[in-house]
């Protein structure tokens, strides 16, 4: 298995404070994203980080920003948590080799109040 | 745009019956195809792949055809058991630059095998 850990692993959070969400990899993958999971919509890419100190949107970031200081670690920022953010966040690392393939994180369950 | 269509679930099968999830895509190029297992509470794991038209994945039984002309990618299993419950995912993988590849998810069909 791939070596992607996530914290925390809960959270519960009140409406407008700032959350961080912190992915760690011991892969020395380039690529990181994050992703978020919601019944009936499967996952969506929030971003995604192709080196240190490089990334790019995904499909839903509005709400969110990223960094990446070290090769292995994302961070995902819920400047203002709302109660849409409400959701279980996945991290996933790549290659960039092969056919694409991620490989993902143990997930973070995330509940705004 | 890319996208994944799956076949709604949930699915509910008796042990040993024969499972086919069905899966079809969008996509401009020549994309890779995957399908991943989710099982409670954990994140996803990658299960199968294939990278080109008329490949076949295979992982623990499972299987699936990349299907070029009917775009599809449908996974199946001679014999289910108890312990294949679990959500399973549909995805592609497009180059999307910078040396990336970004997956577009199906979402997502929910099996239960009951003994």
């Amino acid at each position: 298995d791939a070596g992607i850990t996530q914290s925390p692993r809960h959270k519960v959070t009140e409406t407008g404070t700032p959350v961080t969400l912190r992915c760690h990899q011991t892969e020395n993958h380039r690529y990181m994203y994050w992703y978020r999971q919601d019944p009936g919509h499967g996952l969506r890419l929030i971003h995604y980080s192709y080196g240190v100190k490089d990334t790019d949107k995904g499909e839903v970031s509005d709400g969110y920003s990223v960094s990446r200081s070290k090769t292995e670690d994302f961070l995902l920022t819920l400047e203002s948590a709302t109660s849409s953010q409400t959701s279980v966040y996945f991290c996933a690392i790549s290659s960039g080799q092969g056919a694409g393939e991620q490989y993902f994180g143990p997930g973070t369950r995330l509940t705004v109040t | 745009g890319n996208s994944v269509t799956q076949m709604e679930g949930p699915v509910t099968l008796s042990e040993e019956a024969f499972l086919t999830i069905n899966c079809t895509y969008t996509a401009t190029g020549y994309p890779s195809l995957f399908w991943y297992v989710q099982y409670p509470g954990e994140g996803l794991q990658l299960l199968l792949k294939a990278t080109k038209a008329d490949d076949k994945g295979s992982n623990k039984g499972f299987e699936a055809t990349y299907r070029k002309e009917t775009t599809s990618f449908h996974l199946e299993k001679g014999s289910v058991q108890v312990s294949d419950s679990a959500v399973y995912f549909c995805a592609l993988s497009a180059y999307s630059g910078a040396g990336s590849y970004q997956l577009t998810f199906g979402k997502g069909t929910k099996l239960s095998v009951i003994p």
